[in-house]
């Protein structure tokens, strides 16, 4: 079965940091790997979608590379500001069916 | 762009009551997920419907149930409801098995 774990589960940052988020997985063989954002209370929102024979995804000051022989991924945060201030969750999908195991989240509060 | 629409966005209901969740994916979008997140924890799988058929089975409890109708739409209906089901509820589609689109999600406490 497969199990995400976020680490660290929260992050507190000054304005302007750079940051990584760091997701791990234990069943390489998937099929695509999603981060997303949730802000309180609100619906899922995509950021990076990685397909499993891609190493990485960029949009704007985000990038999220992926490493599955060993099960990782991570997102990077560029020049962090407050409005980033969300949980970010990982999300595996191991058969192209859209079901996805998602991790933990991490809490990110960027600080003016 | 149009987004994913569920209804209603909070529900309180008291324990052994019934609940029906609704949900309006986007346009032209052929299937439609359920996953439910209780306080603190991450998404969990419920059920899908490609095409008004159910395509993928998770965690869904006997107690509840789905269907995507001729429109599209879908309905999750829980009934004996307990404590224990308070959680937020998303609706997600997708076309074709594209990345999903999460709606709001209804949030639903039960008393």
């Amino acid at each position: 079965k497969q199990e995400v774990t976020q680490i660290p589960a929260a992050l507190s940052v000054p304005e302007g940091e750079n940051l990584v988020l760091n997701c791990s997985f234990t069943d390489s063989a998937i099929y695509n790997l999603q981060w997303f954002r949730q802000d309180p209370g609100k619906g899922l929102t995509s950021l990076l979608l990685i397909q499993s024979s891609q190493r990485e995804q960029t949009s704007g000051r985000l990038n999220a590379s992926l490493d599955k022989s060993s099960g990782r991924s991570t997102l990077y945060i560029a020049a962090s500001q407050p409005g980033d201030s969300a949980t970010y969750l990982c999300a595996v999908d191991n058969n192209a069916g859209n079901m996805l195991t998602f991790g933990g989240g991490t809490r990110l509060m960027v600080k003016p | 762009a149009a987004g994913v629409i569920q209804s209603p966005r909070h529900l309180i209901k008291e324990k052994r009551e019934t609940a029906t969740l609704k949900c309006y994916p986007i346009p032209r979008h052929d299937t439609v997920y359920w996953y439910q997140q209780g306080p603190g924890q991450d998404p969990q799988f419920l059920i899908s419907f490609y095409e008004k058929m159910q395509s993928d089975k998770g965690s869904i409890p006997d107690r509840f149930s789905a269907q995507q109708f001729s429109d599209y739409h879908s309905e999750l209906n829980m009934s004996s409801l307990e404590l224990g089901d308070s959680a937020l509820y998303f609706c997600a589609s997708s076309l074709d098995g594209s990345p999903l689109h999460f709606g709001n999600g209804t949030r639903l406490t039960v008393t």
